[in-house]
């Protein structure tokens, strides 16, 4: 079975823009999270998707968002972007509650 | 608030040795417990889980131990080889929650 997969794997960007992440669960998977890794902040939980439906969200401003697609494709935007944002973007599928996460790859986004 | 505490950043063994990385936790409503492995610029990946009915878990050379009393949990890796060093992450979820807590990590140093 395949793992999570996520494009893209590196992205620059310049402060002002917006970005968007793309994410495919494992196949089955209907739930995906996503996080962000910082060296300050560890990983920090974004918000998480059930179903199309944003279930839980993250302490993070309104400039990060996401959406789910009906084949649980998800993806994730940041607008206005800050030097801040500059992280490591992580996201991980499950099948139901307490099972198991399992992780992409992530993508690297540098902003300049 | 950090709920899941890594206090150790860092931990060097030797070959052949046991490894033992700890965690503690701070809300009363997590249930299940996972420790992730991660090389710089990739996803973690799972390496073993436990919920809060039992008390230890196995998997081949790694065995996670909760304490749910004083709420702590620990990973023993044994024998510890080259290939296990990486960060070590501890997280934790509440029942019906696909939000993951993280800890800091702890930086696994395995000598020759």
């Amino acid at each position: 079975k395949a793992g999570v997969t996520q494009t893209p794997r590196y992205l620059i960007k310049t402060r002002g823009q917006q970005v968007t992440l793309s994410c495919s669960p494992i196949s089955g998977h209907r739930s995906v999270s996503w996080y962000q890794q910082t060296p300050g902040q560890g990983l920090q939980f974004l918000f998480e998707y059930f179903s199309e439906t944003q279930r839980n969200k993250g302490n993070f401003p309104g400039r990060f968002s996401g959406r789910q697609f009906s084949n649980s494709r998800s993806e994730m935007n940041v607008s206005t972007l800050e030097l801040g944002d500059s992280a490591l973007y992580l996201c991980a599928s499950s099948s139901a509650p307490q099972e198991t996460q399992y992780f992409g790859p992530g993508t690297r986004l540098l902003v300049l | 608030d950090q709920q899941v505490k890594q206090n150790s950043p860092s931990l060097s063994v030797q070959e052949g040795r046991i490894s033992i990385l700890n965690c503690d936790y701070t809300n009363s409503m997590f249930d299940y417990f996972l420790w992730y492995k991660k090389y710089p610029a990739e996803g973690p990946t799972f390496l073993i889980s436990i919920s809060s009915i039992k008390d230890k878990n196995e998997d081949g050379r790694f065995t996670v131990f909760l304490n749910k009393s004083a709420k702590h949990l620990s990973l023993h890796i044994v024998p510890s080889q080259p290939g296990d060093s990486a960060v070590y992450f501890c997280a934790a979820s509440a029942a019906n929650d696909y939000k993951l807590s993280f800890g800091a990590g702890t930086t696994v140093t395995v000598r020759a």
